[in-house]
């Protein structure tokens, strides 16, 4: 497995504002990727952070909303812009590492909330 | 969308008993993971089982797939309070969808000491 970081852990925002959330991997990894838990619910993939290049959002997903950076292989950072309380919600990172077997896995996740 | 259906949505079992959690899903996959979350943090990963296996263990843990039914289960033998989690699976459709994880619901799981 790899040591995945996020930072901030949590924080309490005010609405219009943004926040950006750091993700750091200690291994190599192959792919990158940023999924939202709302409150009491599943994950859903946001999109796929591309090494260098714009990253690829899934539907419902934009990138002015939540610009997505990965400006080397072991580092991204997902934006959330312009914030409303629907924007409440766990941000979590996930990897697959170099050479793994298509295990992904997951950052501790931050908690976001908008008031 | 969410592609995993499981079930039950909630589960309470006494310590030492066996956990059976099930997982449906819609469309062909190359891959499906099992993931436990405690308390909203972040996601451990449990087992990933291919589509060309039908059963893998892991400690207490048993995953088995069925492609045919597009089903999955997770059992959890000999079950212990430190068990009491969410588990979810996820599944990877492969080929363009690479690495791409559809989660379901997921199942909250307590155990009573």
């Amino acid at each position: 497995s790899a040591v995945i970081s996020q930072k901030p852990s949590r924080d309490i925002c005010q609405r219009g504002t943004s926040l950006t959330i750091q993700c750091q991997v200690d291994s190599q990894v192959t792919m990158m990727f940023w999924y939202r838990q709302q409150p009491g619910q599943s994950l859903t993939l946001i999109a796929t952070a591309n090494q260098g290049s714009e990253a690829t959002y899934e539907s419902g997903f934009v990138i002015d909303k939540f610009p997505i950076s990965r400006p080397n292989l072991t580092f991204s950072t997902l934006t959330v812009s312009n914030m409303s309380p629907e924007d409440s919600s766990i941000y979590l990172c996930s990897v697959v590492l170099a050479g793994g077997r298509s295990q992904q896995f997951f950052g501790p996740g931050t908690r976001l909330t908008v008031l | 969308s969410q592609q995993g259906e499981e079930d039950p949505q909630a589960l309470s079992i006494q310590e030492g008993e066996n956990a059976t959690m099930n997982c449906s899903y819609k469309t062909s996959i190359n891959n499906l993971q099992w993931y436990r979350q405690n308390s909203g943090r972040g996601l451990v990963h449990l087992i990933l089982i291919r589509s060309n296996e039908r059963e893998k263990h892991s400690g207490r843990l048993r995953v088995t797939l069925d492609t045919s039914k597009k089903s999955s289960s997770l059992l959890i033998t000999a079950s212990r309070a430190a068990d009491t989690a969410s588990y979810f699976c996820a599944t990877n459709a492969g080929g363009t969808s690479y690495g791409k994880l559809t989660f379901g619901q997921g199942t909250i799981l307590t155990v009573h000491p």
